[in-house]
């Protein structure tokens, strides 16, 4: 079965740092490009940016670019999504996915960042 | 920037049928945008139902369909059930691995 698995939920304070991850199963991790989707609460779905696991070739929405990083260890099958200063306004449930030619599928099952001091 | 439009909200009525569309700010959709379509119930991660514009995702059934109506991407569900009452998202594939996400349509059946 293929499945991406996410990191738990987290609570920080504004201006710490956070690293999520993403880990992928059931399928050849480096051949397909990882994806991360923010929503916001109560707020729809937003494309942040995607990366290719085999060379880590990365491409940011301009709306994300410069306020996140995304990365990948392809040797333990993992993605990750990181911010080195949180803002309150990061609070959100951050999806992974995995592109499959030009669409989504599947979704990991989601990691909930709570930012408040 | 390109914005993704979708209408807001739509209501269908029991075993009626209900089209949401899916557009541009500027210019039209085609199928060389790939169009795709997701459903996200509360609290649960999006479900993939239609990809390259009209391709149903495994297991979804084939009340759903997709297409292009005009200038825009379509999402006709026939014979609406109670548990489509869902957000439906759109996305459209940008090119140099971009994709945008329309802002959703909150489905009510009544």
């Amino acid at each position: 079965e293929v499945q991406l698995v996410q990191s738990g939920a987290e609570v920080k304070k504004p201006g710490e740092s956070l690293k999520i991850s993403c880990k992928g199963s059931g399928y050849t991790f480096t051949s397909f490009w990882i994806a991360w989707v923010r929503q916001m609460p109560g707020k729809g779905l937003e494309w942040m940016g995607i990366i290719y696991p085999d060379d880590s070739e990365t491409t940011y929405s301009p709306s994300f670019q410069g306020q996140v990083s995304i990365s990948a260890d392809r040797s333990i099958s993992t993605a990750y999504l990181q911010w080195s200063s949180l803002k309150a306004s990061d609070t959100a449930m951050y999806y992974c996915v995995r592109r499959e030619g030009t669409w989504f599928d599947p979704w990991g099952q989601g990691t909930l960042v709570t930012v408040s001091s | 920037q390109t914005v993704v439009t979708q209408e807001p909200s739509f209501s269908v009525s029991p075993g009626g049928t209900v089209t949401l569309t899916c557009g541009l700010s500027s210019g039209s959709v085609s199928t060389s945008y790939y169009p795709s379509w997701y459903q996200q119930t509360p609290g649960q991660p999006p479900r993939t139902l239609i990809y390259s514009t009209n391709t149903r995702s495994s297991g979804v059934p084939d009340r759903f369909s997709g297409s292009i109506l005009g200038n825009r991407a379509a999402l006709t569900i026939t014979g609406a059930q109670a548990d489509d009452e869902s957000d439906y998202y759109c996305v459209l594939y940008m090119g140099s691995g971009i994709s945008v996400f329309g802002g959703g349509t909150k489905l009510t059946v009544l």
